[in-house]
């Protein structure tokens, strides 16, 4: 399994966008990028995933660097309600046994 | 649809104690895993399940049994408690093909064991 690399903690004031980053430099080419998020010990809720594009949706955009080894999950405009733990995991996607979530990034939104 | 429902939310046993933890989905998905998160980690595979029969272990199974004799439901057996169990357990579900992304995490049964 690849395995990923997040900084322990994060602040962000509310309003302003949050860059939250990941190191998977032994991704290999079938393997996606998955970010999830816990808040507040809840279960883990998804939130976007990503091969070498791309993405956006409603909640987050996410940003692969072209060699794959790593990536950043944007919040545009970070509000109170995403303060959370975030989890990058790599897998491939059908392979759902390769689920490893490690420690993640708690990431604290200001006011 | 509910999703991934877990019952209890909240159990307190003895050590030795056995109990099951239940679980259950009504979106259909083949795959079905348990899941223990302790203070300040990250969550950790104890057993999976590919379909209604089929189960096999995660990263951690030891005093775990699992079972699934159908599509909705997959409970977690606690053989005898310790005091190591002491845990929150989430189960999730997702479909189990090429395609599937997203998995659906149920709100969590916190177990606690003295």
């Amino acid at each position: 399994d690849a395995k990923t690399t997040q900084p322990p903690s994060m602040d962000c004031a509310e309003g302003r966008a949050a860059n939250l980053p990941c190191n998977h430099s032994t991704i290999s080419g079938n393997e996606y990028v998955y970010w999830y998020r816990q808040i507040h010990s809840q279960g883990p809720q998804y939130i976007i995933h990503g091969l070498k594009n791309n993405e956006t949706n409603e909640m987050a955009s996410l940003i692969i660097t072209e060699d794959r080894k790593s990536s950043t999950l944007i919040l545009p405009h970070a509000t109170l309600r995403d303060t959370a733990v975030y989890y990058c995991i790599v897998r491939v996607p059908y392979n759902n046994n390769d689920m490893r979530f490690g420690a993640g990034t708690r990431l604290t939104v200001k006011p | 649809n509910a999703g991934v429902t877990q019952t209890p939310k909240f159990q307190v046993l003895k050590t030795g104690q056995s109990m099951t933890l239940q679980c259950a989905q009504d979106m259909n998905h083949e795959y079905m895993s348990w899941y223990r998160q302790d203070p300040g980690m990250g969550l950790r595979l104890i057993h999976y399940s590919v379909g209604a029969g089929i189960t096999d272990q995660g990263e951690v199974p030891n005093g775990y049994n699992v079972s699934r004799s159908t599509t909705e439901d997959f409970p977690l057996r606690l053989l005898s408690a310790a005091p190591s169990q002491t845990s929150v357990y989430f189960c999730a579900s997702s479909y189990s093909r090429q395609g599937s992304y997203e998995q659906y995490f149920g709100p969590g049964t916190r177990l606690t064991v003295t």
